[in-house]
């Protein structure tokens, strides 16, 4: 069975950092693609960032480029997200996501997500 | 960005109904168009990629068309379990965009 599994979410002052982690299992992790999706209460979803099954290959959305940093760990069969200088725009809950297969840029598997909240 | 525009963004309907939610994008995407459902509290969950092809599991009462910019999901009987959020998504280039949601409600 898939699962995804997101720890690390909290809450964060403005200008602070967070890192997201999430736990891989019931498939070949080395082989997939994956994601970040986000949702802020409320509101609909927002993609955030892909990475690539080798990590050669990394995309943002204009959101957070430059503040976010998306990474992988295929041994350890893990994603990562590394928040820096966040706001309280950025304040949602974080789900990880795995992409259908190379070709297919839809989410087959998602995490339960993890709540971050942004807010002094 | 590509955006995407869901209508309606939320309607009522009854049990047994046929419903249609729209989903536009403001340039082609060809067919790389996926569906999704999201119930209050939970993840999303995938009913149709390539704007027609039905994930498995997903019944089928479920059907996704279009291609280009309009596409369309529809339930053709309605049953209680699909009263969701339904979000369109294109994956046709970065950065992949959703739609804005589409709440179905109980009349």
């Amino acid at each position: 069975e898939v699962q995804l599994v997101e720890s690390g979410g909290g809450l964060v002052k403005p200008g602070g950092s967070l890192r997201l982690s999430c736990a891989a299992s019931g498939f070949t992790f080395s082989s997939y693609s994956m994601n970040w999706v986000r949702q802020a209460p409320g509101k609909g979803l927002e993609w955030v960032s892909s990475i690539s099954s080798s990590s050669i290959y990394s995309y943002y959305a204009d959101s957070v480029k430059g503040r976010f940093t998306i990474s992988r760990d295929n041994a350890k069969r893990s994603l990562f997200l590394q928040m820096n200088s966040l706001r309280a725009e950025d304040t949602a809950v974080y789900y990880c996501a795995r992409f259908y297969d190379i070709l297919t840029g839809c989410l087959d598997y998602w995490g339960q997500g993890t709540l971050v909240t942004v807010s002094s | 960005a590509i955006r995407m525009t869901q209508s309606p963004s939320s309607f009522s309907a009854s049990t047994g109904d046929r419903v249609t939610i729209t989903c536009r994008a403001s340039q082609g995407v060809s067919n790389y168009l996926a569906w999704y459902q999201q119930k209050p509290g939970k993840a999303p969950k995938l009913l149709i990629y390539t704007a027609s092809t039905l994930q498995t599991g997903v019944p089928s009462r479920f059907s996704g068309s279009g291609s280009g910019t309009d596409f369309t999901l529809t339930v053709s009987c309605l049953q209680s379990e699909d009263f969701a959020t339904y979000y369109c998504q294109q994956y046709y280039s970065y950065p992949y965009t959703f739609g804005q949601g589409t709440k179905l409600e109980i009349k």
